[in-house]
């Protein structure tokens, strides 16, 4: 059985602050990483994916990935009040195995 | 910017009845999907959909679901006798031309059953 873990939270980080956001997987053979952002109550809204060994970055966001250790992360740089969401973590190709998501809140 | 898109946003109905819930995906794309999400939980893969026919179906996609493209746009899922844990969110979602691209998701049905 494919599985993808994240801390829950919540991850609580001050406004202009970096917000680290972190991914497990089980399937070493896994070749497409994604991270989604979900408001309550709406449906996933793709924020990155990456498919490297290394980091990409995007404006205000850099996925990190390392195979090796079934590893992917997310940073936000300058975490706005609207970053306030559930970040899910997904992995695979035809069919996305998502994580259960880290829910993130910005005080302002 | 294309968008997948949904109806009905909601639906009631009641244990027992069949539902269809309908996605017009992005317009260029071949590969389509179901996802459904409960209340508080996971968002889980239902079934894939590529060239008329399902490519990958999880466990949970049992004989009483279907899911057909009867047109050039829409994508359907049909519910034959919903069940009261059939209460969800269901996603569809679209990827382009290859497999394994980027899904991007319509804005979801929420079903409940009673």
């Amino acid at each position: 059985q494919k599985e993808v873990e994240q801390n829950s939270g919540p991850l609580s980080v001050p406004e202009g602050a970096i917000a680290s956001l972190n991914c497990t997987y089980s399937d070493r053979g896994s070749q497409s990483f994604f991270w989604y952002r979900q408001y309550s109550g709406k449906s996933p809204e793709l924020i990155m994916f990456i498919y490297s060994n290394g980091d990409k970055e995007d404006g205000r966001f850099t996925a990190q990935l390392n195979k090796a250790s079934q590893y992917v992360s997310l940073l936000i740089r300058d975490s706005q009040p609207s970053d306030s969401a559930t970040y899910l973590c997904a992995v695979g190709g035809n069919k996305l195995v998502f994580g259960a998501g880290t829910i993130l809140r910005v005080k302002s | 910017e294309p968008e997948v898109t949904q109806t009905p946003s909601h639906q009631v109905t009641q244990m027992g009845q069949e539902v269809i819930l309908r996605c017009v995906p992005i317009s260029n794309h071949l590969y389509f999907y179901w996802y459904r999400q409960i209340l508080g939980q996971k968002v889980e893969f239902l079934v894939s959909f590529y060239n008329n026919e399902i490519s990958e179906k999880s466990e949970i996609f049992d004989d009483q679901f279907s899911v057909e493209r009867p047109d050039g746009s829409n994508f359907t899922l049909k519910i034959r006798s919903t069940k009261l844990e059939d209460s969800a969110m269901y996603f569809c979602a679209s990827s382009g031309l290859q497999g394994g691209e980027t899904q991007y998701f319509g804005p979801g049905t929420r079903l409940l059953v009673l």
